[in-house]
């Protein structure tokens, strides 16, 4: 089945520093997300993005936040100055339509210190 | 804002007991999900409900979804351990945008 990869699996970084959170959707869908999870928490919406722009935003996605799809394939997720509270697990997904099920990444674990 | 309730957070069940996770919107949906995380996983989809009063089974699995499209449950029966994990659902707007609930987190012990 194909799958929705996002690298890397790990991200250590100071506060106050910048990370990009990449993944590869699905090559025929064509709507992304990412969502993040703190760690025995619920799965939290932040973004979605379809026709190479942001369709919904949650109250989390804020200045800090932007996401890109620059070549095509690669959707990125950039958060421009880490805070403690960042840290989480970010999931990126994909599907190809409003109504179809959401195939999710593996994740990529952000620690801030 | 939209809200979608799951209750219990946790459950404990002993192998061959039955498990019953319930979802609840404050507003209408236009279908729901279910999606299930094994520990250290990504969220797997699972099944997905669009008529009310649906009802759905896979297997051991039972999927209903209510009359008024506000609230689905998930019936798992005689459990395994390898249901082991979290159950989310996941409530579907006209905009699109998945809310997800804040799961139940299922232990069987053998």
């Amino acid at each position: 089945e194909p799958e929705v990869t996002q690298t890397p699996s790990h991200q250590v970084t100071q506060m106050g520093q910048e990370v990009i959170l990449r993944c590869v959707p699905i090559s025929n869908h064509l709507y992304f997300y990412w969502y993040r999870q703190i760690l025995g928490q619920k799965v939290e919406f932040l973004v979605s993005f379809y026709n190479n722009e942001i369709s919904e935003k949650s109250e989390i996605f804020d200045d800090q936040f932007s996401v890109e799809r620059p070549d095509g394939s690669n959707f990125t997720l950039k958060i421009r100055s880490t805070k403690l509270e960042d840290s989480a697990m970010y999931f990126c997904a994909s599907r190809t339509g409003l109504r179809e099920k959401l195939f999710f990444g593996s994740g990529t674990q952000l620690s801030v210190l | 804002g939209q809200q979608v309730m799951q209750i219990p957070q946790y459950q404990h069940v002993q192998e061959g007991e039955d498990f019953t996770t319930y979802c609840n919107s404050s507003t209408t949906l236009s279908n729901i999900q279910w999606y299930k995380q094994r520990p250290g996983g990504h969220p797997v989809f699972l099944i997905q409900l669009v008529k009310s009063g649906e009802v759905k089974k896979q297997k051991r699995l039972t999927f209903q979804f209510g009359e008024a499209k506000k609230n689905s449950s998930l019936h798992i029966t005689a459990t395994q351990t390898t249901d082991v994990g979290t159950y989310f659902c996941a409530g579907r707007r006209n905009t699109g945008k998945l809310i997800f609930g804040q799961g139940t987190t299922l232990q069987v012990k053998p």
